[in-house]
């Protein structure tokens, strides 16, 4: 079974802060995600990688930066944390077109 | 851009029940066509997939696929309590950069 963790779990920051989520993988999938998931809104893409080195705009990458380190690691990171970005953050992996895992979420507050 | 659209958005039914669950997709070029379920509070993960016209069957689950209609569905045979869950179809398109699109899903509950 493929496994993404994720870190933190939960998170309370500040408007104005500084916040980064990690996402571990070790399935060697090249693709990696970053999602959000808002009632009403399901899943939304931020960021996405398709390998180490590499990121691509989602459909709402605004007030978001992303990081692609190695094959197994893809950070997200908002650099002026605002309330409206309170949300859950799922990150996955995948190959191509085959089926995505997800990690088990981040839940971010901000303040 | 693709517009994937869910309906109903909810649905209750009872245990034993025949579940049918919507997607519909707007870009014609689209090939890769998924279904996740998320318990509440847990991850989504993938259901079933299909990639071509027609009909797919799964143990009590079934997958229906009309590209030319822009229409894929879901249906659960023999609904169960634990079937309850939000449903998330995922759309994708070949070539180049592949990120699929997925509609704000239907949230299902099985009561006994």
């Amino acid at each position: 079974e493929a496994a993404v963790t994720q870190s933190p779990r939960n998170k309370v920051a500040v408007t104005g802060g500084k916040v980064t989520l990690s996402c571990n993988q070790t399935n060697n999938h090249n693709n990696m995600y970053w999602y959000r998931q808002d009632t009403g809104h399901g899943l939304r893409l931020i960021h996405y990688s398709y390998g180490a080195g590499s990121t691509e705009k989602g459909d709402i990458p605004d007030g978001y930066k992303a990081s692609r380190p190695s094959q197994e690691n893809f950070s997200l990171i908002l650099e002026l944390a605002t309330p409206s970005q309170t949300s859950v953050y799922f990150c996955a992996s995948g190959d191509q077109t085959d089926e995505q895992y997800f990690g088990p979420g981040t839940r971010l507050t901000v303040l | 851009q693709q517009n994937v659209q869910q309906s109903p958005e909810s649905l209750i039914v009872p245990e034993g029940a025949r579940t049918s669950l919507n997607c519909t997709f707007s870009d014609s070029a689209s090939q890769y066509f998924w279904w996740y379920r998320q318990h509440s509070g847990k991850a989504p993960k993938a259901l079933m997939s299909i990639f071509s016209n027609g009909e797919k069957e799964e143990g009590r689950f079934t997958i229906h696929l009309n590209k030319a209609s822009l229409h894929f569905s879901l249906h659960i045979r023999d609904s169960q309590p634990s079937d309850s869950a939000l449903y998330l179809c995922a759309v994708g398109a070949s070539g180049g950069n592949y990120k699929p699109t997925f509609g704000k899903g239907t949230s299902l509950v099985v009561h006994p």
